[in-house]
């Protein structure tokens, strides 16, 4: 089975202006999740989605979004973006069902100048 | 706040020798999960212990879960130079929950 893969590896954008990352889960997984990770905060959780609805929210700001489409691939959005938000931002998948382990793609490399 | 705290932060060993890191977490919890991660890319799953477990192996790794002491410990035998990586410890706090708590995690560097 192909991994999760996440797109773009890489992107660099401006203050003020916006994202969007996508992610496309193992097959037959249905839900994905999104961490963000800072050499300051370290793996933060930021929503998990199943079947198209959000079960799980992190502490972040409304200025992060996400969604889930009915094939299971996702995207997250970050608006408004700010220096602060310069992350590597993590995918993650899993069947869905509660405690299993979850399987992370290599990650969208954020930098906001 | 992260729910585990990984210790030591850093470690060095030589290969072949044992690695030993520790995760301490602040509430009960469903299952505990051990994780690695290379050089800041994705994580790779390595173990998951449910909190009715005390110890499970897998390969060279052996980890150990205290539900009274909310500690757990990952070990590594016989360390590879492949095996330098961070560790992170990750907990999920019940059945219904679906979010991964992360400690700050370990990084280990074995030295050939």
């Amino acid at each position: 089975k192909a991994g999760v893969t996440q797109t773009p590896r890489y992107l660099i954008k401006t203050r003020g202006q916006q994202v969007t990352l996508s992610c496309s889960p193992i097959s037959g997984h249905r839900s994905v999740s999104w961490y963000q990770q800072t050499p300051g905060q370290g793996l933060q959780f930021l929503f998990e989605y199943f079947s198209e609805t959000q079960r799980n929210k992190g502490n972040f700001p409304g200025r992060f979004s996400g969604r889930q489409f009915s094939n299971s691939r996702s995207e997250m959005n970050v608006s408004t973006l700010e220096l602060g938000d310069s992350a590597l931002y993590l995918c993650a998948s899993s069947q869905g069902t509660s405690g299993t382990e979850q399987y992370f793609g290599p990650g969208t490399r954020l930098t906001v100048t | 706040s992260q729910q585990g705290e990984e210790d030591p932060q850093a470690l060095s060993i030589q290969e072949g020798e044992n690695a030993t890191m520790n995760c301490s977490y602040k509430t009960s919890i469903n299952n505990l999960q051990w994780y690695r991660q290379n050089s800041g890319r994705g994580l790779v799953h390595l173990i998951l212990i449910r909190s009715n477990e005390r110890e499970k192996h897998s390969g060279r790794l052996r980890v150990t879960l205290d539900t009274s002491k909310k500690s757990s410990s990952l070990l590594i035998t016989a360390s590879r130079a492949a095996d330098t990586a961070s560790y992170f410890c990750a907990t999920l706090l019940s059945s219904n929950d679906y979010k991964l708590s992360f400690g700050a995690g370990t990084t280990v560097t074995v030295r050939a």
